[in-house]
């Protein structure tokens, strides 16, 4: 069985700053795929960030990046240089099986709980 | 890029009403749908996975009668909420496959009063 695991609380960060998401994923598939997705208060899933678990770099998207240590099932994303629009619901999600499309929504997600990121300006 | 609409984006009906949801692809063919379900301040469920021209595959312990899914066509999905309770109140979302990409829709927010 797959599970996703986002504990953190409320995350602050300031403007300009760096802020790490935690995300740690269990499943005993040894094909899989991680994601990253922003939800903004009007509800809209958008796509940040793929990582498949036979990449052996970790992703990047612009100011997005997936610190993707295997070993220990994690996939924390990194959001470099924070902006006020960045404030949102963040989802780390996995697709069981083969790694295949980057966006993710084609396959039956599995998605943690949440984490909500407020911006300070 | 590649849209997925969803209608209505927002809806208030009466307990007992059915409620229905278009998922619809608007510039390229989707085989796959896909539902989900999102509680205030809790993570998207996926409800069940919709195949054009064939009975949709449901999650477990998501009642098939009560939440009706078809996919006639290979641009539109419909979830329709039946005999809706408060309960039901909740955000649904859709995301639609291609060959190549795939995105969600912009969700709809169900209030059952």
């Amino acid at each position: 069985a797959q599970k996703i695991t986002q504990t953190q609380p409320g995350m602050f960060v300031q403007e300009k700053e760096a802020v790490t998401l935690d995300c740690t994923y269990d499943t005993s598939d040894q094909s899989y795929g991680l994601f990253w997705y922003k939800q903004p208060s009007s509800g809209e899933m958008i796509f940040l960030i793929y990582q498949g678990s036979y990449d052996e770099q970790n992703a990047t998207e612009g100011r997005y990046s997936l610190n993707f240590q295997k070993a220990r099932k994690s996939a924390n994303l990194v959001i470099s240089a924070s902006q006020l629009g960045d404030s949102a619901m963040y989802f780390c999600a996995m697709r069981e099986g083969p790694p295949a499309r980057r966006t993710g929504a084609n396959s039956k997600l599995t998605f943690g709980k949440g984490i909500t990121l407020s911006v300070r300006p | 890029g590649a849209v997925v609409s969803q209608h209505p984006s927002r809806v208030i009906c009466k307990s007992g009403t059915s409620v229905k949801i278009e998922c619809r692809s608007l510039d390229f063919q989707a085989t796959t749908m896909f539902w989900y379900r999102q509680f205030p301040k809790q993570s998207l469920m996926l409800m069940a996975t919709s195949n054009e021209g064939s009975k949709a595959t449901y999650e477990q312990g998501v009642e098939k009668d009560k939440f009706l899914i078809n996919h006639a066509s290979l641009t539109l999905s419909t979830l329709t909420v039946t005999s809706a309770h408060p309960e039901d109140s909740s955000f649904y979302i859709c995301s639609a496959k291609s060959n190549t990409e795939a995105f969600f829709g912009q969700g709809t927010r169900l209030t059952v009063v």
